[in-house]
């Protein structure tokens, strides 16, 4: 989705490094999610904000942290990264009401050697 | 969270229909069932969903059994663009959405 712009799109890094993974998106929702995903494996959620002022954790949160910066940004950060966190990870975006659809980036390809 | 299953792989021809089935045995009554698509290289995007009736858009059709404990993703006539993971995912509200390991859709040409 277009919408949802995820950088770098790529990176490889070492154990150790401070990353910080960023997210932004012109569809004015309020409510914004990351998410890993492993080889094989479904989506995992790592931390979400229904706005600017809530951060919720997700069901693995543990080596992360976010930063909700306004509306349109939400950041992850692994603040010194490990080998096990190599994975893809995934924005995405809701509207406030009920059941609507969330909006997904491309994603970042995330290496830690 | 109520749990889902589904078939880890299915093949169709392209052109044909194509039928993805989860259960949900455990889904509670103000839970929706969402179907969502992952295709190579790309984040996960929406497909359609519903709570009980049966439900029709321009990608898909879903077919809600009425005990709720089952669905079906109806693709009419599937193409290789349709090659893909098809999650079902149960949903309260506007709570995030919980993956499972979905059913991966090979379509043959």
């Amino acid at each position: 989705d277009a919408d949802v712009t995820q950088t770098p799109r790529n990176r490889i890094t070492k154990t150790g490094k401070r990353i910080m993974l960023e997210c932004s998106q012109t569809k004015g929702h309020d409510r914004m999610y990351w998410y890993r995903q492993d080889p094989g494996l479904g989506l995992r959620l790592i931390y979400y904000s229904f706005d600017v002022k809530d951060i919720n954790k997700g069901e693995i949160s543990d080596g992360y942290s976010v930063s909700r910066q306004a509306q349109a940004k939400f950041s992850l950060s692994l603040e010194s990264a490990i080998p096990n966190q190599t994975a893809l990870y995934f924005c995405a975006t809701s509207d406030l009401s009920s059941n609507q659809p969330q909006h997904f980036g491309d994603g970042t390809r995330l290496s830690i050697l | 969270d109520a749990k889902t299953t589904q078939p880890n792989s299915m093949e169709s021809n392209e052109e044909e229909p194509v039928h993805l089935p989860c259960n949900h045995s455990t889904i509670s009554g103000t839970d929706y069932i969402h179907w969502y698509r992952q295709l190579p290289s790309q984040g996960p995007e929406y497909v359609i969903h519903g709570l009980t009736s049966n439900v029709n858009n321009r990608m898909a059709s879903l077919a809600i059994a009425e005990d709720r404990k089952s669905s079906t993703l109806i693709l009419h006539r599937a193409t290789l663009r349709d090659a893909a993971v098809y999650y079902c995912i149960p949903r309260i509200g506007n709570t995030p959405l919980v993956f499972g390991k979905g059913t991966r859709l090979s379509v043959i040409a």
